[in-house]
This record gives C-alpha cells, sequence and structure tokens, in this order.
C-alpha cells in the first residue's frame, strides 16, 4: 500500500517550458488536491477534485490545467512555466473532503530559471 | 491578517518539556486538521476534530468553536518531535471544500 505517490521528487525548468505533474493514490479515495508551499506562506490550494470526473479551481490556479485521469490518478500541468511557479508542489487525497483525514505524497520540489 | 493564526511561528524546547502550540481562526469552522511537517518535507495527518479532545499517544488536540481557538499539545517532549506543525480549518461558510492553512510552527527539542 504506496499511498499517494507523486513524480517527480525534483524539477528544474526554463521558462516557457512545459510539464506535467502525476500523482496516483490507492486508497480508493473519492477526493484529490494539488497544493503549493512556499516559503512563510502556508499551503495554498491550486486545483481540487471532489470525484472522479470533476475539478475545481482552487485558489491560486492560474498558470495550471488540471486532468483526473480516473479515480486513481491526478496531474497537473504547468503549459509555460514561470519563475513565480517555483516551489513545492504537494498533491493530497482523502476519502471524501475536507472534513476527512488528509493523506500527503512526498511533494515535488520544482525551481523555474 | 490570515484567516488562519499559529502561535508561536518558532519554539525551541528541552527534552521533556510540555509543548503548546496554538490556532485561532477567523471564520466559522466544520473541521480543524493538525499536521505534522517532517524536516524532510513530508506531511502527515495529526488529528483532525470538530468539537472538544482527541488524544494519540503523546499529543493531544484541544478545539473550542465558541473561541474559535485550538491548541495542539505535546508531553513529555522527545528530539524526535522536532517538525513543522500546521493547523488547517475547513471553513462552513466556503463555497468549495477547501482547506485553509496557517503558516506553521516550527518546534525543535534539544536532548
Amino acid at each position: 500500500n504506496a499511498g499517494v505517490t507523486q513524480t517527480p521528487k525534483f524539477q528544474v525548468l526554463k521558462t516557457g517550458q512545459s510539464m506535467t505533474l502525476q500523482c496516483a493514490q490507492d486508497m480508493n479515495h473519492n477526493s484529490m488536491y494539488w497544493y503549493r508551499q512556499d516559503p512563510g506562506m502556508g499551503l495554498r490550494l491550486i486545483y481540487y477534485s471532489a470525484s472522479e470526473g470533476t475539478t475545481d479551481k482552487g485558489e491560486v490556479p492560474n498558470g495550471y490545467n488540471v486532468s483526473r485521469l480516473n479515480k486513481r490518478e491526478f496531474s497537473l500541468r504547468l503549459e509555460s512555466a514561470a519563475p513565480s511557479q517555483t516551489s513545492v508542489y504537494f498533491c493530497a487525497s482523502s476519502p471524501r473532503g475536507t472534513s476527512y483525514e488528509q493523506y500527503f505524497g512526498p511533494g515535488t520540489r520544482l525551481t523555474v530559471t | 491578517k490570515n484567516e488562519v493564526e499559529q502561535s508561536p511561528q518558532n519554539l525551541t524546547a528541552q527534552e521533556g518539556e510540555f509543548i503548546t502550540i496554538n490556532c485561532s481562526y477567523s471564520v466559522g469552522i466544520s473541521a480543524l486538521h493538525w499536521l505534522q511537517q517532517h524536516p524532510g518535507g513530508g506531511i502527515v495527518s495529526l488529528f483532525m476534530l470538530s468539537s472538544g479532545k482527541k488524544k494519540h499517544g503523546r499529543l493531544i488536540a484541544t478545539i473550542n468553536i465558541q473561541e474559535k481557538h485550538s491548541s495542539l499539545h505535546i508531553t513529555a517532549s522527545h528530539p524526535r518531535d522536532s517538525a513543522v506543525y500546521i493547523c488547517a480549518a475547513r471553513g462552513v461558510s466556503y463555497n468549495t471544500d477547501k482547506l485553509i492553512f496557517g503558516t506553521g510552527t516550527r518546534l525543535q527539542v534539544f536532548p
């Protein structure tokens, strides 16, 4: 039982490049989330998916897109990376929404130069 | 002003001390989470509570809904408790299913 897995762990991009962060969970959870964590700030929600087939914007969605590929997988895409997107990205899942325990992936450290 | 505030921002303790970390919030909430972020960066959930008190080992979390305040206590602290502790609130007024996170309390416990 791997829990929540994320790939890659580290990535360096040049401004304007694109990439997709992958997230998968094996706990049969309905809800999945993408957060970013920046120094001195709390975790901020980028996008979430309450259930398979649905996605919604969070606090900071600009510059990102997501896909809930199936119940297990929730990917985050940066179409044209900018230095402001340098951050640590966490994927999380929960059985059904934020009134349930949250399970986090190990994080992806992204640097955009 | 953030909707979720934690205090203190940084805390140092000697092994064995009793630790208290505070979280206050300015909106009505339906649930409050306490999370632990390890020095390596991984985040684990410690508690989710909507009323009263929960205990797990040496950790105790309490919440007072009327006073909009929650505390995380660590009894008999140990160096392995060194981490960042984060509280996050699920607001009743939010029209999206999201958490608002505090900025964390960095705890260092010295032997």
